[in-house]
């Protein structure tokens, strides 16, 4: 069973950093890119940032690029988000995601991680 | 503002057929599949359609998806009480060099 857990999330100020983690099991973590997608309370999805298998590709949306930085661990099938000079607008449920073979859709994703961010 | 375009919300009263809407542009749609999820509430999406008419495993029939130049839409016929959910289409952008998704559709089964 494909499981994708989410951990790190939290209250920071605005400013402030923080690492996202996501810890996959079930399927071959090398074999797939991913991806973190967000949800401000009430609000839609947005794309954040992807990666590719072997994490030498990465994607970001203009709104996180420069701060946000996604990166992998293979060996410990785990993704990451490296958050820094947060500000209130990136308050949101930050959700990773499988990319489904060569698309870019997303066929499993976490339950999520919440980042606040204020003062 | 989203790149995509959905309408806020649409509605159906159980056994009719609804169709929701996305407007892209070339850069997006118009070059690109579409991808749909659904999004209960207080969960996670899920997949519905990939590829802009492909259904994933489980996904029933009732569900279907269709492109056509810089617009796509979902169909969801045989509309039940447990489809009342936000709907959500997506698409990489090769303009942005990322993927965008709608502002969503809130589907509420009358």
């Amino acid at each position: 069973e494909v499981q994708l857990l989410e951990s790190g999330g939290g209250l920071v100020q605005p400013g402030g950093s923080l690492r996202l983690s996501c810890a996959a099991s079930g399927f071959t973590f090398s074999n797939n890119a991913m991806t973190w997608v967000r949800q401000a309370p009430g609000k839609g999805l947005e794309w954040v940032s992807g990666i590719s298998e072997s994490g030498r590709t990465t994607y970001y949306a203009d709104s996180v690029k420069g701060r946000f930085t996604i990166s992998r661990d293979n060996s410990k099938n785990t993704l990451f988000l490296q958050m820094n000079s947060l500000r209130a607008e990136d308050t949101a449920l930050y959700y990773c995601a499988k990319r489904y073979g060569s698309i870019w859709g997303f066929d499993y994703w976490g339950q999520g991680t919440l980042v606040t961010v204020s003062s | 503002q989203s790149v995509l375009t959905q309408p806020p919300s649409a509605s159906g009263t159980p056994g009719q057929r609804v169709t929701i809407s996305c407007s892209g542009s070339n850069s997006n749609i118009g070059s690109y599949t579409v991808n749909w999820y659904q999004q209960l509430p207080r969960t996670a999406p899920k997949l519905l359609i990939y590829i802009s008419d492909q259904r994933p495993s489980g996904v029933p029939e009732r569900f279907s998806g269709s492109k056509s130049g810089t617009s796509a839409s979902l169909a969801i016929s045989g509309l039940q009480s447990e489809d009342e959910a936000d709907y959500y289409c997506a698409a990489w952008d090769d303009s942005l060099n990322a993927v965008v998704f709608g502002g969503g559709t809130k589907l509420t089964v009358l």
